[in-house]
């Protein structure tokens, strides 16, 4: 089975710019959770949604970030304007709801640097 | 979510039992230990999970005290690609989803 994929892989900006990344889930996985991960630092969850919905978003920063997940599949989540903070690596995960317990499977991650 | 507590870091030599400790003494009853690790540029990898019972799979064994207020994660047979940082994380998964609050984990090194 394929698995989280996302894109760009790597990203360098300036800061006061602003950048967007993409994340697929695995088919038929209705959870879907962006994190953020500074150097050094276990991952913090950005926002997570249940199909096309919003389930938690009380980390997101939302004067600079925005995230959408159009259709309840692919989503997007954007910085604008990009701080020296932003550094970071921005993984996507997603999971399918089991009464055993939902597993998270992550993709490889975005390593974004803002200069 | 009921927090937890690892080593920094361990050493293990390969081919010989890591067992990774974790605390996690104010788990509620709904709450499961879920373990998950990250090797060195890559997202994190769901390891095994459970509640009270003691769990095994493919990848390693999960042993949970009596109490509920520690466990330990056993990988039987460290290799060298096993060196990563494991996160122990106490989590109800039924909870609008689950929602995972990684630590700083344990960097484990699996050294020849």
């Amino acid at each position: 089975e394929a698995g989280v994929a996302q894109s760009p892989r790597y990203k360098i900006i300036e800061k006061r710019q602003s950048v967007a990344f993409w994340c697929n889930p695995i088919s038929g996985h209705a959870t879907l959770y962006w994190y953020q991960q500074i150097l050094g630092q276990g991952p913090k969850l950005l926002i997570q949604f249940q199909n096309n919905g919003v389930v938690d978003d009380s980390q997101l920063p939302k004067d600079r970030f925005s995230a959408e997940r159009l259709k309840g599949v692919d989503s997007t989540l954007k910085i604008q304007p990009a701080k020296l903070e932003d550094s970071a690596v921005y993984l996507c995960a997603s999971s399918l709801y089991r009464t055993s317990g939902n597993e998270q499977f992550f993709g490889p991650g975005t390593r974004l640097t803002v200069l | 979510d009921a927090k937890t507590t690892q080593p920094t870091s361990m050493d293990c030599a390969e081919g010989r039992a890591a067992n990774l400790p974790c605390n996690h003494s104010t788990i509620s009853g709904n709450e499961y230990v879920y373990w998950y690790r990250q090797i060195h540029s890559q997202g994190p990898q769901y390891i095994i999970h459970g509640l009270k019972n003691n769990e095994t799979n493919e990848m390693a064994s999960l042993i949970i005290t009596e109490d509920r207020k520690s466990s330990t994660l056993i990988l039987p047979h460290a290799t060298l690609r096993d060196t990563a940082v494991y996160y122990c994380i106490a989590m109800n998964p039924f909870n609008q989803g689950g929602k995972l609050i990684f630590g700083q984990g344990t960097e484990l090194s699996v050294k020849p």
